[in-house]
């Protein structure tokens, strides 16, 4: 059964650093397209950023060069390292499967939510 | 980037109803469209792709349809279990973007 957990939400001041895991099982994070969307309270859905399985990255221009995709292939664990966070990346961030090697999402975690207050 | 425009915003609909929701691309996208379903406190769900095939777990109620920059959702006959908020997203061009929503709540 494909499973996708997130964890690393919490309450972070403006300017602050957290970092995103979504823990897979199931299936093979290295092997597949990995995202993260991100929706804000009461908001619709935001594309954040892909992993391909070859290695590249893209970023929505609200989070580059302040957030970073990777994966640790042996823990089989995406993660999503947030720098320099906004009031506005206030969020759930969930992680996603991209499905047959597109770039649409078959399974979601359940999200874990990011709160950037002081 | 393209954007995603969805309307109606909101839909009241009667149980036993049919429901038609759309979402229009500002550019062509050709059939690269998915559709979700999202429930309160949920995570999104996956529910068409490719503008028309149904996802594993969808009755056949639901329908897809579609290409370029017009596509449409139907729920041909609304069950209690389909009021949520349903999304469609374009997966043709970088960034990746969704529409708006479209909430279907009982009349």
């Amino acid at each position: 059964e494909v499973q996708l957990v997130e964890t690393g939400g919490g309450l972070i001041q403006p300017g602050g650093s957290l970092r995103l895991s979504c823990a897979a099982s199931g299936f093979t994070v290295s092997s597949n397209y990995m995202s993260w969307v991100r929706q804000a309270p009461g908001k619709g859905l935001e594309w954040v950023s892909v992993l391909y399985s070859g290695g590249t990255t893209y970023y929505a221009d609200s989070v580059k060069g302040r957030f970073t995709i990777s994966r640790d292939n042996s823990e089989n664990t995406l993660y999503l390292q947030m720098n320099s966070l906004r009031a506005e990346d206030t969020a759930v961030y969930y992680c996603a499967r991209g499905r047959a090697g597109a770039n649409y999402f078959d399974y979601w975690g359940q999200g874990t939510l990011v709160t950037v207050s002081s | 980037e393209i954007v995603m425009t969805q309307s109606p915003a909101t839909l009241s609909v009667s149980p036993g109803e049919r429901a038609t929701l759309s979402c229009r691309a500002s550019q062509s996208v050709s059939s690269n469209l998915a559709w979700y379903q999202q429930k309160p406190g949920q995570a999104p769900r996956l529910l068409i792709y490719g503008a028309s095939t149904r996802a594993t777990g969808f009755p056949a109620r639901f329908s897809g349809s579609g290409s370029g920059t017009e596509f449409t959702l139907t729920i041909s006959s609304l069950q209690s279990e389909d009021f949520a908020v349903y999304y469609c997203q374009q997966y043709n061009n970088w960034p990746l973007t969704f529409g708006g929503g479209t909430k279907v709540e009982i009349k």
